[in-house]
């Protein structure tokens, strides 16, 4: 089955960086990959998704990139802000199957 | 709409009690999947259901655990015999179909605390 890898566990900025998390999947056949941000005590929300026919996709200062060949893709968040403290995580499947998600990133902003 | 419906938010029970876990999908969703969540922890598998089908429990513990999706009503996850191990949130989420790349919508969770 699919196996997702997400690095780095925490990653601490200052307002106004970028942050970028990078996530490697296992199954060749994947072809869907969203991203979820999870507040606090709060549920995951989707913020972005890619699907295999595409590179790269962007909303406002968040963009992800798919590296088909290469298994990885990534979350680049740019000009961050305090209320992008969060945790992250990554996820992939192909259709009829359950998404497996990576076990997720710690992001602290600091103004 | 009211999106994904979890109850309880909260449920406390003694070792050896039974937990029932309540999901109600998303209108016009038929897919439902349940996820556990340690502190700390990512987001881990159990359970892929279609009404009245299961479709995927690879990450459903052995024991204890079962699931369901009938015709009417809403997903139940049950925990037989519980031990302090299944403290927990979990979560369902529902999809409208697998045929098309749909994000999943998650509920609230439910916060299962065993003392």
């Amino acid at each position: 089955g699919e196996n997702v890898e997400q690095h780095p566990s925490t990653l601490s900025v200052q307002e106004g960086d970028s942050a970028v998390i990078k996530c490697t999947y296992s199954d060749s056949a994947s072809n869907y990959f969203p991203w979820y941000k999870q507040e606090l005590g709060k549920r995951p929300q989707l913020i972005i998704d890619i699907r295999s026919n595409v590179g790269e996709k962007k909303d406002q200062r968040i963009a992800v990139t798919l590296n088909k060949t290469a298994k990885h893709f990534s979350l680049h968040i740019t000009e961050t802000q305090p209320e992008d403290s969060a945790v992250y995580f990554c996820a992939a499947r192909q259709a009829g199957t359950a998404l497996i998600f990576g076990k997720g990133t710690t992001l602290s902003v600091s103004s | 709409n009211a999106g994904v419906m979890q109850n309880p938010r909260h449920l406390v029970r003694r070792r050896g009690q039974e937990a029932r876990l309540r999901c109600s999908p998303m209108k016009g969703h038929s897919h439902v999947y349940w996820y556990r969540q340690l502190p700390e922890e990512g987001l881990k598998f159990m359970v892929y259901l279609q009404k009245e089908n299961i479709i995927d429990e690879s990450g459903m513990p052995k024991e204890r655990f079962s699931a369901e999706f009938p015709k009417e009503g809403p997903s139940i996850l049950r925990i037989q015999q519980v031990v302090r191990g299944d403290s927990a949130a979990y979560f369902c989420a529902s999809s409208h179909s697998v045929a098309r790349e749909d994000g999943y919508t998650f509920g609230s969770g439910t916060r299962l605390t065993v003392v």
